[in-house]
């Protein structure tokens, strides 16, 4: 079975400051993608990474970055926590047919 | 052109009812239309997938209706169970490119006991 993980299931920031939300997948997926999810919005597209070192912005990039260093770790990153930025946080990572495997979540609250 | 529309966005049935859930796409290029569960707390988890080229695709007790012509696609759950109460999102992708999925909004399903 695939696995994704994701480093926390809550965490709680103060504005300002810089964020880390880390993402692990067992699969060897060259795809990893970052959403963020809201109530009555759906899950939206942040960044998304289709191999090492390379990235792509989603649909709402701004004030977020990306980091994917090794193939099975794609990090995202809140350069400066900002309270609007409190959301439910999803990881995936494409398999070979375009099914996409989801992690946990990580719910984010920035006060 | 990327948009997906679903609806309802909330769902109520009875135990054994059969719940439907629509969503249309407008961009012809999709080819991979998938459908995700969501428990409280929990990161979505796909449930059945389709592919333009056949109209119907059943996985135990859901199945996918697809419409190419009028570009709409349809979760059904038979024999609706309690435990089926979850969030369920539709999806629209294109399998060569850049692989990002347009989701839907979601539906909040309730199965009464």
């Amino acid at each position: 079975d695939v696995k994704v993980t994701q480093s926390s299931r809550y965490l709680v920031k103060r504005t300002g400051e810089k964020v880390f939300l880390e993402c692990v997948q067992d699969m060897d997926h060259e795809n990893m993608f970052w959403y963020r999810q809201d109530p009555g919005l759906g899950l939206r597209l942040i960044y998304f990474s289709y191999d090492v070192k390379m990235k792509e912005k989603g649909d709402i990039p701004e004030g977020y970055s990306v980091s994917r260093e090794k193939k099975e770790r794609f990090s995202l990153i809140l350069e400066s926590a900002s309270t609007n930025q409190t959301s439910m946080y999803l990881c995936a990572s494409r398999g070979l047919i375009g099914e996409q495997f989801f992690g946990p979540g990580t719910r984010l609250t920035v006060l | 052109q990327q948009q997906v529309k679903q609806s309802p966005q909330s769902l109520i049935v009875q135990k054994g009812g059969i719940p439907i859930i629509n969503c249309a796409y407008e961009n012809t290029a999709f080819d991979y239309f998938p459908w995700y569960q969501q428990f409280p707390g929990k990161g979505p988890a796909l449930l059945i997938a389709i592919r333009p080229d056949v109209s119907e695709k059943k996985e135990g007790r859901f199945t996918i209706s697809f419409n190419k012509s009028a570009k709409q696609f349809s979760l059904h759950i038979m024999d609706s169970q309690p435990g089926d109460s979850a969030t369920y999102f539709c999806a629209a992708s294109m399998t060569s490119g850049t692989y990002k999925y347009i989701f839907g909004t979601g539906t909040r399903l309730k199965v009464l006991a």
